[in-house]
């Protein structure tokens, strides 16, 4: 079975500290697919980052980056220098290689509070 | 282009009554999926069409239902609620095959079970 594990329930930042978001997935596959989704308080799923197994370089957009390691099951999302914009719920989800991979199971979130 | 569109936004229902949401997927996605979010459970798939199929199916008891239309539009149907159904509805869609594509969401239907 798969699993992901967000053990950060909540986080809160002042405004231009750098936050890490933790993301540990089990998954007995050895080809699977990482995301990482925004939800703000108007309930939509915003995509952020899918990776593949097969493909552990680490991703950087703008203020966003993204440090996946097969070898800890870890697929960590790192905000650089947040914003208030910044604050949501965010997802981490696996899903699989086969005919199931529209099933996405997701981790119970992170809520991120960037104040001023 | 348009994103996945889901309506109604917010209903509410009453116990025992039966509810239909709505979703469009992003043109050209052939593969729609809905998820339930609860506090409690967090989100759950719940079922994927795609051409009209059902092609895979979470683990919801057959009060919840759904069908994809030929235009790939897709309604989920939940029969006889239950204050438990309380829960944001989530449309997801991606193109034909969701292992080599982005699956993208909608804004969701926010359903109240009274």
């Amino acid at each position: 079975a798969q699993k992901v594990t967000q053990a950060q329930t909540e986080i809160s930042v002042v405004e231009k500290e750098d936050v890490t978001l933790d993301c540990v997935y089990e998954t007995r596959d050895t080809t699977y697919y990482l995301f990482w989704y925004k939800q703000p308080p108007s309930g939509e799923l915003v995509f952020l980052i899918r990776r593949n197994s097969f493909d552990e370089q680490n991703e950087i957009s703008g203020r966003y980056s993204w440090n996946f390691q097969k070898s800890t099951s870890s697929f960590n999302f790192t905000i650089t220098a947040s914003q208030v914009v910044d604050s949501a719920v965010y997802f981490c989800a696996l899903s699989r290689n086969t005919g199931t991979a529209s099933k996405l199971t997701f981790g119970t979130g992170t809520r991120l509070q960037v104040t001023l | 282009k348009a994103g996945v569109t889901q309506t109604p936004r917010y209903l509410i229902k009453t116990r025992g009554q039966q509810v239909t949401l709505s979703c469009s997927p992003i043109s050209g996605h052939r593969s729609v999926s809905w998820y339930q979010q609860t506090p409690g459970q967090g989100l759950q798939f719940l079922f994927e069409y795609f051409s009209e199929t059902q092609r895979n199916k979470g683990n919801f008891p057959g009060r919840f239902s759904g069908r994809q239309f030929s235009n790939s539009r897709s309604e989920m149907n939940v029969s006889t609620l239950e204050l438990g159904d309380s829960a944001l509805y989530l449309c997801a869609s991606s193109l034909e095959d969701p292992s080599w594509n982005t699956i993208y969401f909608g804004e969701g239907s926010w359903l109240t079970v009274v």
